[in-house]
């Protein structure tokens, strides 16, 4: 069956680095997703990895490792506006190629 | 702006209540989702349509019944809701390419919050 875990609260004060880390077990693993949330609002993509490694954009970075069922997103120079839900999702082969979410992580920016 | 519309935003209803909710894709995307938003839960899959054929019923009540009468619109009528059925009901669409080349990201409306009394 699909898993994913990701903690449920983080803060952080504007200005510095916060580190987001997802975990996930699937039968198919074909892609890991990060949306951001905020409240009230519709999720937004933000990264996409589906090999090992770093993906940079901006003031956002995401990272995979595939034999440890692990990701992270990066949130460098935070921003008030930063405050959200970030959602870790994994597409998976053994579920019709369709997305499978974890439960959010709520990131609190803190002036 | 996501390219997902979705209406009403907002909508109550009492438990003998006939409604639905619309959602519309203005981004020629080829499959679009039903998706349900509860307090501290994951996003629960519900429906999946690719291609406007239903391709995913995820063990969801007969009291939704999804409708996807072209690719761009996709509708969920609800009939004889319970209370724990009050939630965020999120609609999506991706862009499918061919088996084992999934990647598309998904694109969300901004939901419609449903309240059954």
């Amino acid at each position: 069956g699909q898993n994913i875990d990701q903690p449920t609260e983080m803060t952080a004060t504007e200005g510095a680095i916060v580190q987001i880390n997802c975990t996930y077990q699937t039968s198919g693993f074909n892609g890991l997703f990060w949306y951001q949330q905020h409240a009230g609002e519709a999720p937004t993509f933000l990264s996409y990895n589906v090999l090992d490694g770093l993906e940079e954009k901006g003031r956002f970075s995401s990272f995979l490792s595939r034999s440890k069922g692990y990701s992270y997103l990066l949130l460098k120079e935070l921003q008030m506006k930063d405050s959200a839900s970030y959602l870790c999702a994994v597409r998976d082969l053994g579920y019709g190629q369709n997305f499978v979410f974890g439960p959010g992580t709520r990131l609190s920016v803190l002036p | 702006e996501t390219g997902v519309t979705q209406t009403p935003r907002h909508l109550v209803m009492g438990m003998t209540n006939k409604k639905s909710l619309k959602c519309e894709q203005h981004l020629g995307h080829n499959a679009m989702y039903w998706y349900k938003q509860s307090a501290k839960k994951p996003l629960e899959l519900m429906f999946v349509y690719s291609l406007e054929e239903r391709v995913e019923n995820n063990s969801v009540p007969s009291r939704f019944s999804p409708e996807c009468p072209n690719s761009s619109h996709l509708f969920l009528h609800l009939h004889t809701l319970q209370p724990e059925d009050s939630a965020l009901y999120l609609c999506a669409s991706s862009q499918e390419g061919l088996a084992g080349t999934n990647t598309g990201e998904l694109f969300f409306g901004e939901g419609s919050r449903l309240t059954v009394l």
